[in-house]
């Protein structure tokens, strides 16, 4: 299986910095890696897809980029409702895994 | 609008069985793979099993092989997820959630709870 490892595992930021996470896979993946947004008692939401691909309605703020093992989730000004916790799924093989999450909280 | 809307889940001992279910509208049900996707408590997303749009090709996680078993009703719209063997580890909020082939999961239900315990 794909193992996918996300960092940090936490993060504490400020309205308006630029946040970045990371995310390697055990293996290359091409460039099959989502990035979703997810918020307590809410369902997860898809921002970026194929590592780089903005979804439809997904704010110019979020960008992804990489291939091959190495992918970043970039978030260029940190807005309120940006606090949430922030998940990369490969899905070039089953089984689908998901990276461990980063928290984004509140500096 | 596309909906998916899981239920059966439970309170339910270790050992034990439940059938959950997903009913989806919105969407061409039999064009998409469906999945369930799992969260343990303070814990992240776990992708637990996968189903073509077909019916014909089923996938698991590890951490349920020989307990879950995944099916579909494309006349009915229906998802199911039997679980057998229950155990605490396996208490979560079951997703529902669907993505095309060589897609990510665009859609997500909005989670049923089961909880093992004695």
């Amino acid at each position: 299986d794909i193992q996918m490892t996300q960092s940090p595992s936490t993060l504490s930021a400020s309205v308006g910095d630029r946040v970045t996470i990371t995310c390697r896979a055990s293996q290359s993946i091409s460039s099959w890696l989502a990035w979703y947004q997810h918020k307590p008692g809410k369902a997860p939401k898809v921002l970026i897809n194929q590592a780089s691909g903005l979804e439809s309605g997904v704010p110019s703020r979020f960008s992804g980029s990489g291939s091959g093992t190495e992918f970043t989730l970039t978030i260029s000004s940190l807005q309120p409702d940006d606090f949430a916790t922030y998940y990369c799924q490969q899905y070039y093989i089953y089984p689908l895994t998901f990276g461990g999450g980063t928290k984004v909280e509140i500096k | 609008e596309v909906q998916l809307v899981e239920s059966g889940g439970g309170l339910v001992q270790p050992g034990g069985s439940l059938r959950l279910s997903c009913a989806a509208s919105g969407f061409s049900f039999s064009s998409y793979v469906m999945n369930w996707v799992r969260q343990a408590p303070g814990k992240g997303l776990e992708w637990v099993s996968g189903i073509s749009g077909s019916g014909t090709s089923t996938y698991y996680a590890d951490s349920v092989k020989g307990r879950f078993t995944i099916s579909r009703d494309n006349s009915k719209n229906t998802l199911d997820l039997q679980v057998n063997s229950l155990r605490v580890e396996d208490t979560a909020v079951y997703f529902c959630a669907k993505r095309q082939t060589n897609q990510p999961i665009d859609y997500w239900g909005q989670g049923t709870l089961v909880t093992v315990s004695s």
